[in-house]
């Protein structure tokens, strides 16, 4: 039972142009979500946070969106570089709940130069 | 600030070996995570601790799993004996609390049994 889901396995965006990597989520518990970034033989990387009392946080190029009525949010990258290529997960948590994080499958991004 | 560190950072063994990963998280965290990455089962929590005590254990597999975290800076993920379905990377990672909920994450240990 997938609690947090990305169903892109994959994404390919030329240099300069939008990313826009998504995740759906299916416990209405969740109330704080987490992008990290993962290269490879890395360790995951924190990127940006939101919290369910927000719709939007902004963090440089990096924006994340939360629609909690249809429970998904979206990481979007403008403009995507290059060196943003890796594999991204979310991750959600219930707030008060332990700290634990439950992790999405994971996107891998590619951008071309 | 030299973030979390694991070791070893590749370990191979035969089957019925015992195995032992390590972690130093950050120093002034109070919470540690173990986690395992697989290919089928994606990044799933094994065990977390809150001041050395461990928390939740119930995404250890199987017995054969146990963890310990025997003082603020040091903790241990043991599997024996080992089997080729451990085969996988195993992440440690550290927080504050009451500073959001983000996770520092060690760069694992990718185990391969054979």
């Amino acid at each position: 039972d997938q609690q947090v889901k990305q169903n892109s396995p994959s994404l390919s965006v030329q240099e300069g142009r939008i990313s826009i990597l998504n995740c759906d989520y299916t416990n209405s518990m969740f109330d704080y979500f987490l992008w990290y970034k993962k290269y490879p033989a890395e360790g995951p990387t924190f990127l940006i946070s939101i919290s369910s009392i927000k719709d939007k946080n902004e963090d440089g190029r990096f924006t994340v969106f939360l629609n909690k009525s249809a429970k998904h949010l979206s990481l979007h990258i403008v403009p995507s570089q290059p060196g943003d290529s890796a594999v991204y997960f979310c991750a959600a948590s219930v707030v008060g709940a332990g700290n634990m994080l439950t992790f999405g499958g994971g996107t891998r991004l590619m951008v071309k130069p | 600030d030299a973030g979390v560190i694991q070791s070893p950072r590749h370990e191979v063994t035969e089957m019925g070996q015992e195995v032992t990963l390590r972690c130093k998280p950050i120093s002034g965290h109070n919470s540690l995570f173990w986690y395992r990455q697989t290919m089928m089962r994606g990044l799933e929590l094994l065990i977390y601790f809150n001041n050395n005590v461990p928390i939740d254990d119930s995404g250890m597999p199987e017995d054969r799993f146990s963890a310990k975290m025997p003082n603020a800076s040091f903790s241990t993920l043991k599997i024996q004996p080992s089997e080729p379905r451990d085969s996988a990377v195993y992440f440690c990672a550290s927080r504050t609390t009451g500073r959001g909920y983000e996770q520092y994450f060690g760069p694992g240990t990718r185990l391969t049994v054979t």
